[in-house]
């Protein structure tokens, strides 16, 4: 079964701190997409990044950057010098490559509140 | 195009009544989702559209929802006969399976269901 955990439900750090959002998933096929989401206060759910099984790069965007690692099955987001503007609930998900609906499968969120 | 749209963002009803939601996607977008997400959880997968067709079902989808996607543009979900569960943020997403690769999904700002 699949299956994503992220066990932060909320972090509240001080504006300019670094934070890392902790996501651990399960599956049992080798071809796989994962996902982070932000949802902002207003609701709709905004595409942050999307990373398939078979590419294991880190990847940075701006502040953001994210770590996959297959072999703990982790798919790590961390913000660096955290703005106001970044609180939000962050979800990770997951979609699996053969299932040709490609639906997600969420994690419970983690609640980031970034304090000025 | 300026994304998903949903309507109505807002719904109040009385237990036992009908209620219709509607979704319009990204135009170019064949695929269509919907997604409900209750407090504090992530979204969890309803049902899903390529054009027109409904493939997908999830078992959450009791008998009393029925949704529907003519001419494969816009969904409608309709929930018969209201219960309290009921109550949830009702999400719909569109993404495109003609780039391959390109699988990433959409999000409108949903519709938010009370029942009283």
């Amino acid at each position: 079964a699949q299956k994503v955990t992220q066990a932060q439900t909320e972090i509240s750090v001080v504006e300019k701190e670094d934070v890392t959002l902790d996501c651990v998933y399960e599956t049992r096929d080798t071809t796989y997409y994962l996902f982070w989401y932000k949802q902002p206060p207003s609701g709709e759910l905004v595409f942050l990044i999307r990373r398939n099984s078979f590419d294991e790069q880190n990847e940075i965007s701006g502040r953001y950057s994210w770590n996959f690692q297959k072999s703990t099955s982790s798919f790590n987001f961390t913000i660096t010098a955290s703005q106001v503007v970044d609180s939000a609930v962050y979800f990770c998900a997951l979609s699996d490559g053969r299932d040709s609906s490609y639906k997600l499968i969420f994690g419970s969120g983690t609640r980031l509140l970034v304090r000025p | 195009d300026t994304g998903v749209s949903q309507d109505p963002r807002h719904k109040i009803t009385k237990r036992g009544q009908n209620v219709t939601f509607r979704c319009d996607p990204i135009s170019e977008h064949n695929r269509l989702y919907w997604y409900r997400q209750t407090l504090g959880q992530g979204p969890e997968f309803l049902t899903y559209f390529q054009n027109e067709a409904q493939l997908e079902k999830s078992r959450l989808l009791s008998d009393r929802f029925s949704a529907e996607r003519p001419k494969g543009s816009f969904s409608t979900l309709e929930i018969q006969r209201t219960e309290q569960g009921d109550s949830a943020m009702y999400l719909c997403a569109s993404s495109s399976s003609r780039d391959r690769g390109d699988t990433e999904a959409f999000f409108g700002q949903g519709t938010r269901l009370t029942v009283v």
